[in-house]
């Protein structure tokens, strides 16, 4: 079974501060991907990357980076954390054409 | 830009009986359609993959259908129960970029 593990469930980080989010894959999926899902805006694509040192702009990429040095592992950056960062982060992994495995999201709230 | 939506946006069924999910979408140029379930504060769960060249698919008590020609594809659920209860949403790609998520439709199935 394919596991994809977010290093956090809950963060809580202030104003301006630098956050990196974990996610890990065992299953080595070229394909990962990174969301963000709020409440009446659904899921939104920030970021992905088809293969190590590959990263793609999704359609919020404003104010975060990403990095994909190892196949397994994709992280995101907040560069400067901001009160409208405050979500849930969504990580998922797949290979073309079969289905995104996603982990258990990291609820990020910024004060 | 592929365009994805769900409608209802909430269901409300007795327990054992039969429903019915649907999904819109605006690029049929799509190679495949995937629904998934969400738990209330987890992450995504894959329930079904449907290629572009399959008009179904089965996992026991789900059946999801494919119409590329009117951009449609249905979720059936067979003899609800109260464990059902979640959000369901679809997401289809569009050329070789990645998902684009429907809402989700919130399922409560009533005992």
């Amino acid at each position: 079974d394919v596991k994809v593990t977010q290093s956090s469930r809950y963060l809580v980080k202030r104003t301006g501060e630098k956050v990196f989010l974990e996610c890990v894959q065992d299953m080595d999926h070229e394909n990962m991907f990174w969301y963000r899902q709020d409440p009446g805006l659904g899921l939104r694509l920030i970021y992905f990357s088809y293969d190590v040192k590959m990263k793609e702009k999704g359609d919020i990429p404003e104010g975060y980076s990403v990095s994909r040095e190892k196949k397994e592992r994709f992280s995101l950056i907040l560069e400067s954390a901001s009160t409208n960062q405050t979500s849930m982060y969504l990580c998922a992994s797949s290979l073309r054409g079969t289905p995104l495995h996603f982990g258990n999201g990291t609820r990020l709230t910024v004060t | 830009k592929q365009e994805v939506t769900q409608i209802p946006a909430a269901l409300s069924v007795p327990e054992g009986e039969n429903l019915v999910l649907n999904c819109s979408f605006t690029d049929s140029a799509i190679y495949n359609l995937q629904w998934f379930r969400q738990d209330p504060g987890k992450g995504l769960t894959s329930l079904l993959l449907i290629q572009s060249s399959q008009r179904e698919q089965t996992s026991g008590r789900l059946n999801a259908s494919l119409d590329k020609s009117s951009g449609r594809s249905t979720l059936y659920i067979a003899a609800s129960q109260p464990g059902d209860s979640a959000t369901y949403l679809c997401a289809a790609p569009s050329g070789n970029t990645p998902l684009v998520f429907g809402k989700g439709t919130r399922l409560s199935v009533i005992a």
